[in-house]
């Protein structure tokens, strides 16, 4: 079975400052990983996902993050956030096989509120 | 543009009512979703279907079926609403197995 931890249900900081938020997977085989990101009044949509290759991906409004293996650690951060980054980000983890349909799993979701 | 609509963005009703919601996708996407949302609970898979008339059990089936008679359709059903299932309901659907999920702007079921 496959399960999520976000360590931080709430994370202040200051505008323009540094974050990161933290996931961490268990899982018995590999892994496809992801980040989503639910803003005020919305539903979630996908922020990034890691399925191979590079451990570093990328989204187009300056998150990272960064698949460790052995540390099955999969942590979001963004060197320098903005008032309209406050949202709650949800990590997920499905098995990496392309055979039918795999189970996503969610965490329980990290509330970033950034402070002007 | 990708789109998921959910019928309705806020909903009430009474303990015992049977209780429809609907998600509709444009996408034509083999997979649909529902899941609930709690406070310190994340989301919860109720049930997906992979394709049309097909269905299976999420982690929490339990006061709740569904139906998928048209691909770009899935309603999820509350046969007789209870307090305990006053919660944000999301739909979602996605391609394949691996790829993203679109979700739906949800729906807040009050059950009274």
């Amino acid at each position: 079975a496959q399960s999520v931890t976000q360590l931080d249900s709430q994370v202040p900081v200051f505008e323009e400052a540094p974050v990161e938020l933290r996931c961490n997977y268990s899982s018995s085989v590999s892994v496809y990983l992801f980040w989503y990101v639910q803003y005020p009044n919305q539903g979630l949509q996908l922020l990034l996902k890691y399925l191979s290759g590079s451990t570093l991906v990328e989204s187009i409004n300056g998150f990272e993050a960064e698949f460790n293996k052995s540390q099955t650690s999969f942590h979001l951060r963004k060197p320098s956030v903005h008032i309209s980054d406050t949202a709650e980000y949800f990590c997920a983890v499905s098995p990496g096989s392309s055979g039918g349909y795999q189970k996503v799993t969610f965490g329980i979701g990290t509330k970033l509120q950034v402070i002007p | 543009d990708v789109k998921v609509t959910q019928s309705s963005r806020y909903l009430v009703k009474r303990t015992g009512e049977k209780v429809f919601l609907e998600c509709v996708q444009d996408m034509d996407h083999e997979n649909m979703f529902w899941y609930r949302q709690d406070p310190g609970l994340g989301l919860r898979l109720i049930y997906f279907s992979y394709d049309v008339k097909m269905k299976e059990k999420g982690d929490i089936p339990e006061g709740y079926s569904v139906s998928r008679e048209k691909k770009e359709r899935f309603s999820l059903i509350l046969e007789s609403a209870s307090t305990n299932q006053t919660s944000m309901y999301l739909c979602a659907s996605s391609r394949t197995a691996i790829t993203t999920q679109y979700f739906g702007p949800g729906t807040r079921l009050t059950v009274l």
